[in-house]
C-alpha cells in the first residue's frame, strides 16, 4: 500500500525568502503525486499535480515540485513566498490502478514578516 | 456550480449515540471518498466509492463506521456508539475517474465537524 511521508510539520520562512517544503512516497507500483493546499478556514483544494511526462509541474501562483522516481520524492518549491502563502499544504499520493488518494500529515508554511 | 456539501456541518454528540453524515458530491462525479482529519494531522483515508459500489472499506477505523452510497449519488457515513475519540472533521471528496484510475482531482467539502462529549 502506498504512503507519504512529510519530514517537517511546520516551516517558518521570512517574506520574499524561497521555500522547500519534502514530501516523501512509498509505492510498489507506479504512482499519480499531488499537492494539495488547505488556506485558514478554506477547505482543501488542489495546488498541482504529476500525472506523467515533464518531471517539473507548476501551479498558477508560483510554487513549483519535482517528480523525483529514484529519490521517490515530489518536494515542492517557491523561489519568492507572499504572506497569501501562508497555509497548510499536503502532499498525496495515488496508485495509478486505482486513484485511491493517500494524504501526508501536512507541513504548516508560516511566513515571517 | 455546486461544490461538495456535506451535512451537518457540525455535531455534537453524547457518547454512545449514533451519528451521520451526509455528501452530496458534485453532479456528474462517479467517486466519492471519505476521510478523517484530525487537528494537526492530515486527511486520514477511510472509505470511497466508484458509482454504488465501495472499492475500500478496511481502512474504516472499527466495524462503528459504515458508509453507503445506495444509488451512485450522495453518500453517507455512520458511526454507531460513538466514542470521544471519535470528534473530528470528517471529510467527503468527489472526482471523476475512469477504470483503473486517472489521476483525477479530486474536490473536498467543507467538512463536518463532530464532536464526542
Amino acid at each position: 500500500a502506498q504512503s507519504v511521508t512529510q519530514l517537517d510539520s511546520q516551516v517558518p520562512v521570512f517574506e520574499e525568502a524561497p521555500v522547500e517544503l519534502r514530501c516523501n512516497y512509498s509505492s510498489s507500483v507506479s504512482v499519480y503525486l499531488f499537492w494539495y493546499v488547505q488556506y485558514p478556514n478554506q477547505g482543501l483544494q488542489l495546488l498541482l499535480k504529476y500525472l506523467s511526462g515533464s518531471t517539473l509541474v507548476e501551479s498558477i501562483n508560483g510554487f513549483e515540485a519535482e517528480f523525483n522516481k529514484s529519490q521517490t520524492s515530489f518536494h515542492l518549491r517557491k523561489p519568492s513566498v507572499h504572506i497569501s502563502d501562508t497555509a497548510e499544504y499536503f502532499c498525496a499520493v495515488s496508485e495509478r490502478r486505482d486513484d485511491k488518494i493517500i494524504f501526508g500529515k501536512g507541513t504548516r508554511l508560516h511566513i515571517l514578516p | 456550480d455546486t461544490g461538495v456539501s456535506q451535512d451537518p456541518r457540525h455535531k455534537i454528540t453524547k457518547r454512545g449515540q449514533n451519528v451521520t453524515f451526509r455528501c452530496d458530491p458534485i453532479s456528474e462525479h462517479n467517486r466519492l471518498y471519505w476521510y478523517r482529519q484530525t487537528l494537526g494531522q492530515g486527511p486520514e483515508f477511510l472509505t470511497y466509492f466508484q458509482n454504488e459500489a465501495q472499492l475500500e472499506k478496511s481502512r474504516l477505523l472499527s466495524d462503528r463506521f459504515s458508509a453507503e452510497r445506495p444509488k451512485g449519488s450522495f453518500s453517507t457515513l455512520e458511526i454507531q456508539r460513538t466514542e470521544q475519540g471519535d470528534s473530528a472533521m470528517y471529510l467527503c471528496a468527489s472526482g471523476l475517474t475512469r477504470t483503473g484510475g486517472n489521476g483525477n482531482t479530486i474536490y473536498f467539502g467543507e467538512g463536518s465537524w463532530l464532536t464526542v462529549v
